[in-house]
This record gives C-alpha cells, sequence and structure tokens, in this order.
C-alpha cells in the first residue's frame, strides 16, 4: 500500500515536443504529490509538487494533473527541451503527519532529441 | 552556497571496513532525512530527524548502520562491517516544518 508506480520506464521525445510521465498510488491517505529531476551523479531536484485539492498545477513549462477518484497523477512537460534530459521521480507522502517520509516511484529517463 | 551538503561525494572501501557520511542540512531547517538510492532506483526512506531526535527508522537500517544528529544541525550516517550490497547513492534531505525536502549531491559508496 505504501508503492507509488511509475512509467514509462524511459521516454524519447522529439524537442518542442511534450513528455507525459504517469504515476499510480494506493495509500489514499497520501496528501503531498511532488516530481523530482535528477541528472546524473547528482542529488534529486524538487521541479513541481502537488496536493490532492487540486487537480492541476502548473508551473512554467512543468504542469502536475491530479485524478483524486484513479489515485493517478502526471507530470506534463511541455515544449520539451534537450536540456530536460534527465531522470524524472514521482513521490507521495502524509503531509499531515508529524514526518513526511517520501515514497518514491522508480524513476523515467527521459531522453529529448535535438 | 545555502543547499544540502554531503561529504564525501565519492567513498570506495573495502568489505568489512567502517564508514561514515556527513550532512549539512540548510541551516534552518530543522527535519533531516537519509535515503538510499540504488542504480536504476528511486531513493528508498531510511531514517529521520526532527532537532536531533530521531523519530522513525526503517527496516532497511540493519544493526550496522547508525545516524546521529548530535546538536540538531549536521548529521552522520556510519556504516559498520561494510558489505557489497551497502553500495549505493546515500542521499540526505533538509526541510523546515512545512516538510518541502531538497535533497543534497549524495555519496556515492562503493564496497569492494
Amino acid at each position: 500500500q505504501q508503492q507509488v508506480k511509475q512509467s514509462p520506464q524511459s521516454l524519447i521525445v522529439q524537442k518542442g515536443g511534450i513528455s507525459i510521465i504517469n504515476c499510480a498510488y494506493e495509500n489514499t491517505a497520501f496528501d503531498y504529490f511532488p516530481w523530482y529531476q535528477q541528472f546524473p551523479g547528482k542529488g534529486p531536484a524538487l521541479l513541481i509538487a502537488i496536493r490532492p485539492d487540486v487537480s492541476e498545477k502548473k508551473e512554467g513549462r512543468f504542469t502536475i494533473s491530479f485524478n483524486k477518484s484513479a489515485k493517478q497523477f502526471s507530470l506534463h512537460i511541455m515544449d520539451s527541451q534537450p536540456g530536460d534530459s534527465a531522470t524524472y521521480f514521482c513521490a507521495a507522502s502524509l503531509m499531515n503527519t508529524g514526518f513526511q517520509k517520501l515514497v518514491f516511484g522508480t524513476g523515467t529517463r527521459l531522453l529529448v532529441s535535438p | 552556497d545555502t543547499g544540502v551538503s554531503q561529504n564525501p561525494r565519492h567513498k570506495i572501501t573495502k568489505r568489512g571496513q567502517n564508514v561514515t557520511f556527513r550532512c549539512d542540512p540548510i541551516s534552518e531547517h530543522n527535519r533531516l532525512y537519509w535515503y538510499r538510492q540504488t542504480l536504476g532506483q528511486g531513493p528508498e526512506f531510511l531514517t529521520y530527524f526532527q532537532n536531533e531526535a530521531q523519530l522513525e527508522k526503517s527496516r532497511l537500517l540493519s544493526d550496522r548502520f547508525s545516524a546521529e544528529r548530535p546538536k540538531g544541525s549536521f548529521s552522520t550516517l556510519e556504516i559498520q562491517r561494510t558489505e557489497q550490497g551497502d553500495s549505493a547513492m546515500y542521499l540526505c534531505a533538509s526541510s523546515s516544518t512545512d516538510g518541502t525536502q531538497y535533497f543534497g549531491p549524495g555519496t556515492r559508496l562503493l564496497v569492494l
């Protein structure tokens, strides 16, 4: 019940295209859903996050869509650029508890071709 | 740089040796987390500190692992009698009370 399932495992998108990464969770108590971007040899960097009281959040070219009833959320990267090539992780946690352990998906390796 | 820092960035050790990693969180953050990431996987939670108190430990944290945060600032993670299966990236993250976690660059451990 603590798992977060992420797909696809890898993704190739042409420059200017839309990259879409999907995640599904089981624990309905999760109340915080961040996305992290990780470059090789670096730590994960927070990209964007959403709470379940909204269905969509947009920051620049990055959008999270959230479907509470389906227990799914997704990351959309508009106008994808070669610099976006990285591994993306979705995660979930219980923000309203005393501590917020992040449960991560298995990651999506994105390659944006020039 | 006011982000989370970790030292060393890389560590190569022989099986059976002890290793210690250090994490310096963002200065105003009272919460500190350790995660482990193996190749091709997402980070997995190891342990959590609020100030100097260690409040949660994963079952992944065997008896050979110990973490401390003595003054509620920096933290250390020690692995005793290292095994080849301990080879991984060890990540530290910190947060304020809002819970948003910011990660350091990690320490990559290779056990030969």
